[in-house]
């Protein structure tokens, strides 16, 4: 266990609407980052929160947004939602030291269906 | 472009044989490289990781090589395990990691 938990695990949603996935990281952990997994693909970054502020971000639309909280735990909301957005999301927790983001410790995963 | 990808989806050894996973980078600039596992209906799981200073690393039971000068990464498992059948990712980078697109191992028994 990486001590990474997300919710909901399993959800559906339909074209249009909108979504937020939840994330607490693990115990002593500063930054979490957030990566959307495809089917039969690896993860890509989404963005990185580093002491609720954003700190970095992949090639993704501004409907995918963040938040982090005092308590480091985090939010990903997506808007508008579209068929491709199905996929498994991932968040990972880390320990940033020196600048550099450490090991990142994954979460399960909310694996997001939209019709 | 993808930045680290892998040379086979899919490789299929014996229980208690070697298994050997590829991976190949583009950007020569990288400086820190991982390797994943990742389990069915789980998040990946940090097995090793190496940095652009050195060629090797072993770990218990794993040992990563590097070639830089053909930009090169090699996951070398030692004795298969059943337990060890899952993908494995390569992944390049820090704060922005970047995955290839995984090799599922599977092992016979």
């Amino acid at each position: 266990e990486t001590g990474v938990t997300q919710s909901p695990t399993h959800l559906i949603k339909t074209r249009g609407q909108q979504v937020t996935l939840r994330c607490s990281s693990q115990s002593g952990h500063n930054t979490v980052s957030w990566y959307q997994q495809a089917l039969g693909q690896g993860p890509q970054f989404i963005f990185q929160y580093y002491r609720e502020e954003e700190n970095g971000r992949g090639n993704f639309p501004p409907r995918f947004s963040g938040l982090q909280f005092p308590n480091y735990s985090s939010e990903l909301n997506v808007n508008a939602l579209e068929l491709d957005d199905s996929a498994l999301y991932l968040c990972a927790s880390s320990l940033v030291a020196g600048g550099n983001t450490g090991e990142l410790f994954f979460g399960e995963g909310s694996r997001l269906t939209v019709l | 472009g993808e930045s680290v990808g892998l040379h086979l989806p899919t490789l299929s050894v014996q229980e208690g044989d070697n298994s050997i996973i590829n991976c190949a980078y583009s950007n020569s600039a990288s400086d820190y490289f991982i390797w994943y596992k990742q389990e069915s209906g789980k998040g990946p799981q940090f097995i090793i990781d190496i940095r652009s200073n050195m060629d090797k690393r072993q770990g218990q039971r794993v040992t990563v090589l590097l070639n830089k000068t053909v930009k090169h990464l090699s996951l070398q498992i030692a004795a298969t395990q059943p337990g060890d059948s899952a993908v494995y990712f390569c992944a390049e980078g820090y704060n922005d990691m970047r995955f290839g697109a995984g090799t599922r191992l599977t092992v016979k028994p």
